[in-house]
């Protein structure tokens, strides 16, 4: 069964600071990767997907992530952090054929610092 | 443009009430999924459907029925309210993954129960 693991609940950055998210996978084959932002009260907004080629995938807002087979990471870069990027952010992987269904992480909430 | 539409946002029950949430896309999407979203544990799958007449169970079933008897909706029902069913419940809908699909979100369904 494939699984995803956030590992940093909370993170905390300030404004024009870099920004990492870490997420790592768990699926026997190639998996199709995504990461998603909420904000308080909303859906879930598509940030970025991979389903294959070019491993470095580029999003809106400015953000990108990087497919690494090797370590089973998908993780999430901003160059510069601005204040509007604080929401949080859920990484995903889905599966093919049974339903197309994803499994997500549990979040990791972005808070940015003025 | 509206995507998905999931009606209603709020909904207060006492417990042993029922209700039905409504999912409605309008993308013409295959599929589509229910999920609910709880505090440190990301979104889970309720149920799903890979369309018009069909529906499959998810990771956390118990105490749900759908049904998507048209193809642009998709009902979550609740036959018999608990208090571990307070959550926010998420409507999603997509193409297929092998054709490039993302899940599009609703924004939410708040519901309490008492």
């Amino acid at each position: 069964a494939q699984s995803v693991t956030q590992p940093d609940i909370h993170i905390t950055v300030s404004e024009g600071a870099s920004l990492e998210l870490r997420c790592n996978y768990s699926y026997g084959a190639t998996p199709y990767l995504f990461w998603y932002v909420q904000s308080p009260g909303q859906g879930l907004q598509l940030l970025l997907k991979y389903f294959s080629g070019d491993t470095l995938v580029q999003g809106i807002k400015g953000f990108e992530a990087e497919f690494k087979r090797s370590q089973s990471s998908f993780n999430l870069r901003k160059p510069s952090v601005h204040w509007s990027d604080a929401a949080e952010y859920f990484c995903a992987v889905g599966a093919t054929g049974g339903g197309n269904k994803l499994t997500f992480g549990t979040g990791t909430q972005l808070k940015v610092e003025l | 443009n509206a995507g998905v539409t999931q009606t209603p946002k709020f909904r207060v029950l006492k417990t042993g009430q029922s209700m039905t949430l409504l999912c409605a896309q309008d993308m013409n999407h295959e599929y589509m999924y229910w999920y609910r979203q709880d505090p440190g544990m990301g979104l889970r799958l309720i149920h799903y459907s890979v369309g018009e007449g069909t529906t499959a169970k998810g990771e956390v079933p118990d105490g749900y029925n759908v049904s998507r008897l048209k193809k642009q909706n998709f009902l979550l029902g609740l036959e018999s309210a608990a208090p571990s069913q307070t959550s926010v419940y998420f409507c999603a809908s997509s193409y297929d993954l092998a054709s490039a699909g993302t899940q599009h979100f609703g924004d939410g369904t708040r519901l309490s129960i008492l």
